[in-house]
């Protein structure tokens, strides 16, 4: 596509609930990352994949938190038995791998969590 | 493990005034990207820097990668209300995945 896509773009749910926020990245980025930004705060790494695989999964805060990617292409981040500080702004990232290679940022999936 | 600061971490400044953000790592760097985020946006690249003491410029923008490859720095001669945002230095780790510093909130008063 044109650009990532993330969906959806505001999500609002109860604490307790499971949720699903979606990343659509640039076709052909073979490198996929999340991350999340509280309000005011900066971006707090979760996890990347480089394919389908996650070499890097140090930054997801709990086990409530799980991501994973298909075909090399979606990823879903998924959030368990969702908390009241989970609430923030999930940012996916696409590049083409590798250590030089710019990220580009979908718009983000506000959560209110309530 | 890597840490990487950013200073300052917010900045005032009036319209016309130069602005600089410093990036520092306690590692040595195989190269460092910066990224601007507009309030209410999400991050956008700007530039990367990737050899000793390089400097790169950008219409008021200018960046320089420290000699030792440990910090940088985004210069903004005569701010303007179009650079108000959040400015982030982006270094690699562990292969692929990249950390972020704490960022410069900057804004400019008209």
């Amino acid at each position: 596509g044109a650009g990532v896509s993330q969906s959806p773009s505001n999500k609002v749910t109860e604490k307790g609930k499971d949720v699903e926020l979606r990343c659509d990245p640039i076709s052909g980025h073979t490198a996929l990352y999340w991350y999340r930004q509280s309000l005011g705060q900066g971006l707090e790494f979760l996890i990347y994949f480089q394919g389908n695989s996650a070499p890097d999964k140090s930054g997801l805060p709990s086990d409530r938190f799980s991501a994973e990617r298909t075909g090399g292409s979606v990823s879903t981040l998924t959030i368990q038995r969702t908390q009241q500080e989970d609430s923030a702004v999930y940012l996916c990232a696409s590049s083409r791998g590798g250590q030089t290679e710019k990220l580009f940022f979908g718009s983000g999936t506000q959560l209110s969590v309530l | 493990g890597q840490q990487v600061m950013q200073i300052p971490q917010y900045q005032h400044v009036q319209e016309g005034e130069d602005f600089t953000t410093y990036c520092n790592s306690s590692t040595t760097l195989s190269n460092i990207q910066w990224y601007k985020q507009r309030p209410g946006g999400h991050p956008v690249f700007l530039i990367q820097l990737v050899k000793s003491g390089e400097v790169k410029k950008q219409k008021r923008l200018t960046f320089q990668f420290g000699e030792a490859k440990k910090n940088s720095s985004l210069h903004i001669t005569a701010s303007q209300t179009t650079d108000v945002g959040t400015y982030f230095c982006a270094v690699p780790r562990y292969g692929q995945n990249f950390v972020f510093g704490p960022g410069t909130r900057l804004s400019v008063l008209p």
